[in-house]
């Protein structure tokens, strides 16, 4: 595609429910990237991964939320038990090659936990 | 890890006015400084983008100017336009990581 494209844009969850949160990066970028995005604030790092390799899941904010990318292409994060707290906007970005920072962003999923 | 500090939280202008944002940032080792924009609804939007071996880059109305001596770096917006009107982020590599850090944002009003 021309893009990043998440899916669904908007997620509704009654707290303690699990949600998967889908991510198409630009065909061919190898590096890809989720952040959390709070209201009015920037992006934060949860996880990257190289191809199907998930290489750092430092950001990830507890063992609720796991990510895969298993044939090195579309990604999924899921938030397992959700919180309030886990309200946000998840965004994904993909950059071409592993060294290259540029990183481009999709749309965004936002995450509403009632 | 690297910390990225980002003024003014707002700003407004009148339409043709110029507008200027800047960010500091930590760690020396940063080469690489880009900038997004960030419409309501919509992702970050990458709009311009400089690494440490120039001091500045330009694109038609934007430029951004680094200092890394004094480890800051700026976005400049000439004759500004509405549509102009988002929110901002600059970042800068984490420490260590392929991810970027990000400033806090600054939200840009223009006049008509």
């Amino acid at each position: 595609g021309a893009g990043v494209s998440q899916s669904p844009r908007y997620k509704v969850a009654k707290r303690g429910q699990d949600v998967a949160l889908r991510c198409d990066p630009i065909s061919g970028h190898v590096s890809l990237f989720w952040y959390q995005q709070a209201l009015g604030q920037g992006p934060e790092f949860l996880t990257y991964f190289q191809n199907e390799a998930q290489l750092d899941k430092s950001g990830l904010p507890s063992d609720r939320f796991f990510a895969e990318r298993p044939e090195g292409s579309v990604s999924t994060l899921k938030i397992q038990r959700t919180q309030q707290e886990d309200s946000a906007v998840y965004l994904c970005a993909s950059s071409l090659i592993a060294s290259q920072e540029t990183q481009y962003f999709g749309p965004g999923t936002r995450l509403l936990v009632l | 890890g690297e910390n990225v500090e980002q003024h003014p939280s707002t700003l407004s202008v009148q339409e043709g006015d110029s507008a200027v944002i800047k960010c500091t940032y930590s760690d020396s080792a940063s080469n690489y400084f880009p900038w997004y924009k960030q419409e309501l609804g919509k992702g970050p939007q990458l709009i311009i983008d400089i690494r440490s071996n120039v001091g500045e880059k330009k694109d038609q109305r934007i430029a951004v100017t680094l200092n890394k001596t004094a480890k800051h770096f700026s976005l400049h917006i000439t004759e500004t336009q509405p549509e102009d009107s988002a929110v901002y982020f600059c970042a800068a590599p984490y420490t260590g990581r392929r991810a970027l850090t990000f400033g806090s944002g600054t939200r840009l009003q223009v006049q008509p």
